[in-house]
């Protein structure tokens, strides 16, 4: 595996179901994030992992959860869902610091569907 | 004021033509500017990416124009190809203490 992996790719739930996003990267970097994409918006920044420590969290609702437990490995608990949250969760990683400079690789995201 | 705006939301271009995105924005401290690309399926990918002093910055037939005074930038697909068929998505942060600010996107269709 190279680069930025997740899964599962695609997720239906619904909105009473607990799941989890897997996020896992082979680039040796630093940081980890989470965004999510929906159509015709702007790319929403959810968390910002830093040598595993949380650095940002954007007013992200509690029933997202995230878990860093190395600098390779990130993952997105999802519990209690609402329809609007079906979208495309992306993962990415950076070198380090997490900063805007650095560029970002992305996972290929997981399409979720919260019924 | 932490708004990039980003046009137009879908473009079609025949192949061979140029390809043009823009977007504008508010916060004069913003001061890194990349533009990123996303295939069906896949994740976004930087393409290419400018600070403020320079005007102009082309990497093979991609192309970011900055105009710092009207606070524009835009990036030019020349000889299009419909290997170019994708989301592009420009940003903008203020300094590397803070995360990216994302366009919307402009979904582009390069026709045969």
């Amino acid at each position: 595996e190279t680069g930025v992996t997740q899964t599962p790719r695609h997720l239906v739930m619904g909105m009473t179901n607990k799941k989890s996003l897997k996020c896992e990267q082979h680039l040796g970097h630093n940081a980890m994030y989470w965004y999510k994409q929906s159509a015709k918006k702007p790319l929403e920044l959810m968390f910002v992992y830093n040598f595993k420590e949380q650095t940002e969290n954007n007013s992200v609702p509690s029933r997202f959860s995230p878990e860093c437990p190395n600098s390779s490995h990130l993952f997105l608990h999802l519990h209690t869902l609402q329809p609007e949250d079906s979208a495309l969760y992306l993962c990415a990683s950076s070198q380090e610091g997490g900063g805007a400079r650095e560029t970002q690789y992305f996972g290929p995201g997981t399409r979720l569907l919260v019924l | 004021q932490q708004q990039v705006k980003q046009s137009p939301q879908s473009l079609i271009v025949q192949k061979g033509g140029i390809s043009i995105i823009n977007c504008a924005y508010e916060n004069t401290a913003f001061d890194y500017f990349p533009w990123y690309q996303q295939f069906p399926g896949k994740g976004p990918a930087l393409l290419i990416a400018i600070r403020p002093d320079v005007s102009e910055k082309k990497e093979g037939r991609f192309t970011i124009s900055f105009n710092k005074s009207a606070k524009q930038f835009s990036l030019h697909i020349m000889d299009s190809q419909p290997g170019d068929s994708a989301t592009y998505f420009c940003a903008a942060s203020p300094d590397s203490n803070y995360q990216l600010i994302w366009g919307a996107g402009t979904k582009l269709i390069i026709k045969p």
